[in-house]
């Protein structure tokens, strides 16, 4: 099984709303990461979780909280979100954290979010 | 930066004909990713080029890596329209984060 599976695949919400969005893989890998993508550009990396821990924030607002519950499941929290953070959101894995630099990172599908 | 940068932005052909895109980069590298994207969708890996590799093929993909030039080529022969997608380049940086390029945006007419 080479999938990561994301969902919801499309979600509105309001700056008032909480939601989450959830991921899975069960390739066993031990990293796995959370991107934001604006239309026509790249992903650009928000959180990375490694063996369980959070290993990376690239100073994303307290408004997005990651949780790892297991080593096959990655949540994103949403709360009070603006309408900026219309985005796809992109989760991803890996076998280990790249610090080699030679780890293929495997996408889900994205979550597309519309914040009204 | 170790960003890749991507030109061009936007190619547009004709089903059967080839398509190249290039990426740039600034710092040494391990090796060089290339991934495609489908209109909002997940991005799918292509192919990994090693520093020490200076061709790699897949399928209709051929990839090129110049590292006296910092450069990569993408080569995809005989397209179809199946290919129009976004393509990008990716590096890992020291801090072990993966940075993509800007992409370049093909599209296939049939």
């Amino acid at each position: 099984d080479t999938e990561v599976t994301q969902t919801p695949k499309h979600l509105v919400m309001g700056m008032t709303n909480k939601k989450s969005l959830k991921c899975e893989q069960h390739m066993g890998h031990r990293a796995m990461y959370w991107y934001k993508q604006k239309a026509k550009k790249p992903p650009e990396l928000m959180f990375v979780y490694s063996y369980e821990k959070l290993s990376i924030n690239e100073s994303v607002p307290s408004r997005f909280s990651p949780e790892c519950p297991n080593s096959s499941l990655l949540n994103l929290h949403l709360h009070a979100l603006q309408p900026e953070d219309s985005a796809l959101y992109l989760c991803a894995s890996s076998l280990s954290l790249g610090q080699g630099g030679t780890d293929t990172q495997y996408f889900g599908p994205g979550t597309r979010l519309t914040v009204l | 930066s170790q960003q890749g940068e991507e030109d061009p932005q936007a190619l547009s052909i004709q089903e059967g004909e080839n398509a190249t895109m290039n990426c740039s980069y600034k710092t040494s590298i391990n090796n060089l990713q290339w991934y495609r994207q489908n209109s909002g969708r997940g991005l799918v890996h292509l192919i990994l080029i090693r520093s020490n590799e200076r061709e790699k093929h897949s399928g209709r993909l051929r990839v090129t890596l110049d590292t006296s030039k910092k450069s990569s080529s993408l080569l995809i022969t005989a397209s179809r329209a199946a290919d129009t997608a976004s393509y990008f380049c990716a590096l890992y940086n020291q801090g072990g984060k993966l940075i993509f390029g800007q992409g370049t945006e093909l599209s296939v007419k049939p």
